[in-house]
C-alpha cells in the first residue's frame, strides 16, 4: 500500500527565514511525486512534479529535490504570501490515470 | 471559464435531504475524479472516471453516487448522508494516459476545482 508522510505538520517562520519541508514516501513503482499548495477554503494548485531521484524543480522562492526515499521542498527567504499548507502526493506506477495518494500536509505560516 | 469549476461552493443539508454536487472541466481532459478532504486526514480518493466509464470506487458508501455523462462534467449526487460526510469536496481532472502510454514522458496532474464545502446537520 502506497504511504505517504510529511513532516513537520506545521511550521512558523519569520520572513526571511529560509526552511525545508519533508515528505517521506513508500511506493510500489514510483511514477511521479507531486507538490500541490493550498489555501484555506480552495483546492490544491499544482506546484511541481519530480520523476527520478536526483531530480530538482524550482519556481520562485520553492526548490523541490527528491531521493529514493523522501522529496524535500526548499523555501528560501520566504515571504507571508508563502503562507499556505502544502500538500505531497505520490503516483501508483501500475495506472493511466492518476490515482495520486496524499500526505496530511504541512500548515506553513510566515510571519512579517 | 478555465480550469475546474464546482457549484455549489458551499452547501449545507439534513440527513434526509437529496442534492448533487456538479463539477465542469475546461481542459479537455478526459479523466475525472472526486476527493473528500477531512480536517486532519489527507485527501481520499472516492471515485475515478476513465474515458466516461468510472474505473474507480474506494469503498464509498452507496449514499454517495457518482455520474459522468461526458468527459467535460462530473456530479456527485448525495442521500441520507451523515454529520460525519461533512467535508471539504474535491473534484479534479487529468489527461488519461493510456492512450499516450509508450510513447515518452509521463505527466499525470491533477487539476483541482475550488472544492464544495458540505455540511450535514
Amino acid at each position: 500500500e502506497d504511504q505517504v508522510t510529511q513532516s513537520p505538520e506545521a511550521l512558523r517562520l519569520q520572513e526571511g527565514e529560509s526552511s525545508s519541508l519533508n515528505c517521506s514516501y513508500t511506493v510500489s513503482g514510483l511514477r511521479g511525486l507531486f507538490w500541490y499548495r493550498q489555501d484555506p477554503g480552495k483546492g490544491p494548485e499544482f506546484l511541481f512534479t519530480l520523476y527520478s531521484a536526483g531530480e530538482e524543480k524550482e519556481k520562485e522562492r520553492l526548490k523541490a529535490t527528491l531521493t529514493k526515499k523522501e522529496s524535500f521542498l526548499h523555501i528560501t527567504a520566504p515571504k507571508p504570501e508563502d503562507s499556505a499548507t502544502y500538500l505531497c502526493a505520490v503516483r501508483r506506477q501500475d495506472s493511466g490515470y492518476s490515482t495520486l495518494t496524499f500526505g496530511k500536509g504541512t500548515m506553513l505560516l510566515v510571519s512579517p | 471559464e478555465t480550469g475546474v469549476t464546482q457549484t455549489p461552493r458551499h452547501l449545507v443539508m439534513g440527513m434526509t435531504n437529496k442534492k448533487s454536487l456538479k463539477c465542469e472541466q475546461h481542459l479537455g481532459h478526459n479523466a475525472m475524479y472526486w476527493y473528500k478532504q477531512s480536517a486532519k486526514k489527507p485527501l481520499e480518493l472516492m471515485f475515478v472516471y476513465s474515458l466516461e466509464e468510472r474505473v474507480e470506487n474506494n469503498s464509498v458508501p452507496s449514499r454517495f453516487s457518482p455520474e459522468c455523462p461526458n468527459s467535460s462534467h462530473l456530479f456527485l449526487h448525495l442521500h441520507t448522508l451523515q454529520p460525519e460526510d461533512s467535508a471539504l469536496y474535491l473534484c479534479a481532472s487529468s489527461q488519461d494516459l493510456y492512450s499516450r502510454w509508450a510513447s515518452g514522458k509521463i505527466t499525470g496532474e491533477l487539476f483541482f476545482g475550488e472544492g464544495s464545502r458540505l455540511t450535514v446537520l
